[in-house]
């Protein structure tokens, strides 16, 4: 079981926009830096978002983050068959001194 | 080129040692946090254990403390994981990856598979 509760799944049409969504509590999400990752099928996980919202180099801004308390939302915007992948959300567990990742999130476009 | 080669997985008994290495090049790894993952087969990934650039701080999964123990070798830009009292449930794809900025981690390899069973 997750310390980071993610929806299983989400889905919606090309184009439309989607958030996941990343629970956890004061001693993760809301006192550390979230990340986000994006994982296709046999690859490793790829960074989309660290420092809650800011994109690593090559990352279009279709992908957005934020938070706010225990809580943070990924959000993209114009989905492309392409966006179909896993998505996991990470930080750090100030209680564990360890980092952790939500269960992840499968996004399916329509 | 960035990139993370790791290789020394494998498949062991239950409560046999692995020594995993993780090979950087492209970037200068002392100046990073670099960190352990793995991902069981059709589950999510896991966070297993962190080092400083120096080596002098390290920190690990509760699942996996006094079992591994995370090194590096900064002249040979190498990470490595010593695993030890291995049990069927650390079976995964073992990744290292570069802590960026703030716990992203922005570098991966491309994982080296570990099975644990007898």
């Amino acid at each position: 079981q997750s310390v980071l509760t993610q929806p299983p799944s989400v889905s919606a049409a090309p184009g439309q926009k989607v958030t996941i969504s990343c629970s956890g509590s004061s001693f993760d999400i809301a006192n550390n830096y979230v990340s986000w990752y994006q994982q296709l099928p046999g690859t490793a996980p790829k960074l989309l978002i660290y420092d809650n919202n800011k994109r690593p180099s090559g990352i279009p801004d279709r992908f957005s983050g934020s938070k706010s308390g225990t809580s943070a939302t990924l959000g993209i915007t114009g989905l492309q068959t392409g966006d179909e992948a896993d998505y996991y959300c990470g930080t750090w567990d100030s209680s564990l001194n360890a980092g952790v990742f939500g269960g992840g999130t499968k996004l399916t476009v329509l | 080129e960035v990139q993370l080669v790791e290789s020394g997985g494998g498949f062991i008994q239950p409560g046999g040692s692995l020594r995993l290495s993780c090979a950087a090049s492209g970037f200068t790894s002392s100046i990073y946090w670099m960190h352990w993952v793995r991902q069981a087969p059709g589950k999510g990934p896991v966070w297993v254990s962190c080092i400083d650039g120096v080596g002098g701080t390290t920190r690990y999964a509760d699942s996996v403390k006094g079992r591994f123990t995370i090194s590096r070798d900064n002249a040979k830009n190498t990470l490595y994981l010593q695993m030890n009292s291995l049990r069927a449930e650390d079976t995964a794809v073992y990744y290292c990856t570069r802590d960026f900025y703030r716990g992203g981690l922005d570098v991966w390899g491309q994982g080296t598979t570990v099975t644990v069973s007898s």
